[in-house]
């Protein structure tokens, strides 16, 4: 079974900038979410969708949005980009929603905000 | 004070000592989850639990929930094991939500 696909895995933007990114959960997995992981704040949670539904959403601007397709491909998008925007976006699937369910992360995409 | 908290925050080990790290959270949780991840890596997850204790290979993971409190133990421990391990809990709910603490950063010297 393949794993949890993201695309593309490193990405150098000029601020002011539009990002789009890209997760391909397991096959059968419905719940994808996303998270930003960077040097000063650790890893923290950006939203989730299940089922093309957000089911929760972090405390970030709303310059980050996301969506999720009815193959449960997500996308995540970053309008405006600020150089504290650089980071690793590591996705994550699962079958369920509901907090009882093992997550399976991919391998991130690395975004360079210059 | 951070929801999840983690000790040590740096851990350095000779080859084939045993190894534990301690995870404490402050509320009621769904499930706790220990994640590894090697420099330059992506993260992996070791075990999700909610109660009692599991076993994969040389790593343990166990859970007191009236505590608050996992451990994640490396038996044995090898220069490979050498990455960031990360507690993580969800609150339940209909979410998958991670909330995450600020990981330990193990050194294992051969």
């Amino acid at each position: 079974k393949a794993g949890v696909t993201q695309t593309p895995r490193y990405l150098i933007k000029t601020r002011g900038q539009q990002v789009t990114l890209s997760c391909s959960p397991i096959s059968g997995h419905r719940s994808v979410s996303w998270y930003q992981q960077t040097p000063g704040q650790g890893l923290q949670f950006l939203f989730e969708y299940f089922s093309e539904t957000q089911r929760n959403k972090g405390n970030f601007p709303g310059r980050f949005s996301g969506r999720q397709f009815s193959n449960s491909r997500s996308e995540m998008n970053v309008s405006t980009l600020e150089l504290g925007d650089s980071a690793l976006y590591p996705c994550a699937s699962s079958f369920y929603s509901g907090g009882r369910d093992e997550q399976y992360f991919g391998p991130g995409t690395r975004l360079t905000v210059t | 004070k951070n929801e999840v908290e983690q000790s040590p925050q740096n851990l350095t080990a000779q080859e084939g000592e045993f190894i534990t790290i301690n995870c404490s959270y402050s509320v009621g949780i769904s499930a706790l989850h220990w994640l590894q991840q090697h420099p330059g890596g992506g993260i992996v997850s070791l075990f999700m639990l909610s109660s009692g204790k599991k076993k994969h290979g040389r790593l343990i993971a166990t859970i007191n929930i009236q505590e608050k409190h996992s451990s994640l133990h490396i038996t044995a421990s090898h220069p490979r094991d050498s990455a960031v391990y990360i507690c993580a809990v969800t609150y339940g709910g209909a979410t998958n939500k991670l909330i995450f603490g600020t990981g330990t950063l193990l050194a294992v010297q051969p």
